[in-house]
């Protein structure tokens, strides 16, 4: 079956570095979701990609949707506290729909 | 307040005895689904439900089951409940498949 692996597990940043977490799939995807969880709280979505190549920003933060489909990757520029939780991306392949794969998740800490 | 609301919040039984966590949408939304979260593992997919009386199988359906009765339910139960199936929970909802999901607050549940 479809297989979302998500790279580094753990990453621990100073306060003011970059932060990348990066997702690849077993297979092509229609679409691709990110979601933030802070500790203790319940995944929120971030934001969806779904055009091959796709570059989009929130601010400090820049997503990419891989030419093929099958990559994608988050950074955040100038880590914040703020910025301190688990991001998971979700991946759904165009011939499972509604079956939707997350990765394992990038647990991110960031010391002040 | 457009949400999610999964009950318990936390359940703590005792293996074979049957249990229900409910979860509810008030947005109107198609599309339901519930996962679970272990370390490591990220969020597995249990059951997805498109519609009313449409459910199916996501990537670890086994020793769960669910109902899709009406369009704001979508109950996960246990029938026969055993310690492997100690994890966090989550319900989440979407208007429709591939859209961006909305999640509950989660159910930790330990099974004895």
């Amino acid at each position: 079956g479809q297989q979302v692996m998500q790279i580094p597990q753990y990453q621990h940043v100073q306060e003011g570095e970059d932060f990348t977490t990066y997702c690849n799939s077993s297979t092509t995807l229609s679409n691709i979701q990110w979601y933030k969880q802070r500790p203790g709280g319940h995944p929120v979505f971030l934001i969806q990609l779904v055009k091959s190549g796709e570059v989009k920003k929130q601010k400090r933060l820049t997503f990419q949707f891989g030419e093929a489909k099958k990559n994608s990757s988050l950074h955040i520029t100038a880590t914040q506290t703020t910025d301190v939780g688990t991001y998971f991306c979700a991946g759904e392949s165009g011939t499972s729909y509604g079956k939707l794969t997350f990765g394992q998740g990038t647990i991110l800490t960031v010391h002040p | 307040e457009a949400q999610v609301t999964q009950n318990p919040r936390y359940l703590i039984t005792v293996t074979g005895k049957k249990l229900t966590v409910t979860c509810s949408q008030n947005m109107n939304h198609e599309y339901m689904s519930w996962y679970r979260q272990d370390p490591g593992l990220g969020l597995r997919q249990i059951y997805y439900s498109m519609n009313v009386e449409v459910t199916d199988k996501g990537d670890v359906p086994e020793g769960y089951k669910v109902s899709r009765k009406e369009k704001r339910n979508f109950p996960l139960i246990l029938e026969s409940p055993s310690p492997n199936q100690t994890s966090l929970y989550f319900c989440a909802s979407s208007g429709q498949a591939n859209e961006k999901l909305f999640f509950g607050s989660g159910t930790q549940l330990s099974v004895l």
